[in-house]
């Protein structure tokens, strides 16, 4: 099972800031299987990127992601007040999927 | 527009099984295009994917519930279903239903159903 890694825990940053948040595969993974998504509190999860880099729909252009083999990065350009949620990394392989423990940005 | 409606109990006793529905609109679990998942969320907690199923039958599971867990399709009713056996505490959780694809990602998704575990 490829085990998802994701750092930092918990992201503190005000509105207007960068957010960088970083997703370690324990194993190299096929950056198209690798997707990004968003929560909000007692909200389900938004798909933001699939693909490692490719937006979803209606997903804005503050979000992109970048990254191959086993280390993905997930970028907010500035921060907007709806931005502030946990995120999950996800990967699939071999008809199985994992999902990351998660970032939290506060 | 794609709607996903997980239903069924939201408590379960220790040792029995958990049956959840998930009700498709919008779109048809028959299509050869998507697979339809289940995922939970314990209070919390990350996600977990809890398995997959295909409308021609194959489907795939998360290898840790993989002996406890059966997902089913009922094409007729355009829904599917979760069967998680010998629950214990550590199931509860909010389960979801969430369509995969394209591209090996979970797209549309239900609001969730919270499930809890206790005598």
């Amino acid at each position: 099972e490829i085990v998802l890694t994701q750092s930092p825990g918990t992201l503190s940053l005000s509105p207007g800031e960068r957010a960088t948040l970083s997703c370690r595969a324990s194993q190299s993974i096929s950056s198209s299987y690798l997707a990004w998504y968003q929560q909000r509190p007692g909200q389900a999860p938004r798909l933001l990127m699939f693909g490692a880099s490719r937006r979803a729909t209606t997903v804005p252009d503050r979000f992109s992601g970048s990254g191959s083999g086993t280390d993905f990065t997930l970028t907010i350009s500035r921060l907007e007040p709806e931005d502030f949620a946990v995120y999950y990394c996800q990967q699939y392989g071999d008809s199985s999927l994992t999902v990351g423990g998660g970032t939290k940005v506060e | 527009q794609l709607v996903l409606q997980e239903s069924g109990p939201g408590l379960v006793k220790p040792s029995e099984a958990l049956s959840l529905t998930c009700a498709v609109s919008g779109g048809s679990i028959s299509t050869s295009t998507y697979h339809w998942g289940w995922i939970r969320q314990p209070p919390g907690k990350g996600l977990e994917w809890i398995g997959s199923f295909y409308y021609s039958g194959s489907n795939y599971y998360n290898p840790s519930l993989k002996s406890r867990v059966t997902i089913i399709g009922d094409t007729s009713k355009n829904q599917y279903s979760l069967r998680l056996s010998s629950v214990t505490a550590a199931d509860t959780a909010v389960y979801y239903c969430a369509r995969w694809g394209p591209a090996y990602a979970f797209w549309y998704w239900g609001r969730g159903t919270p499930v809890t575990v206790s005598s």
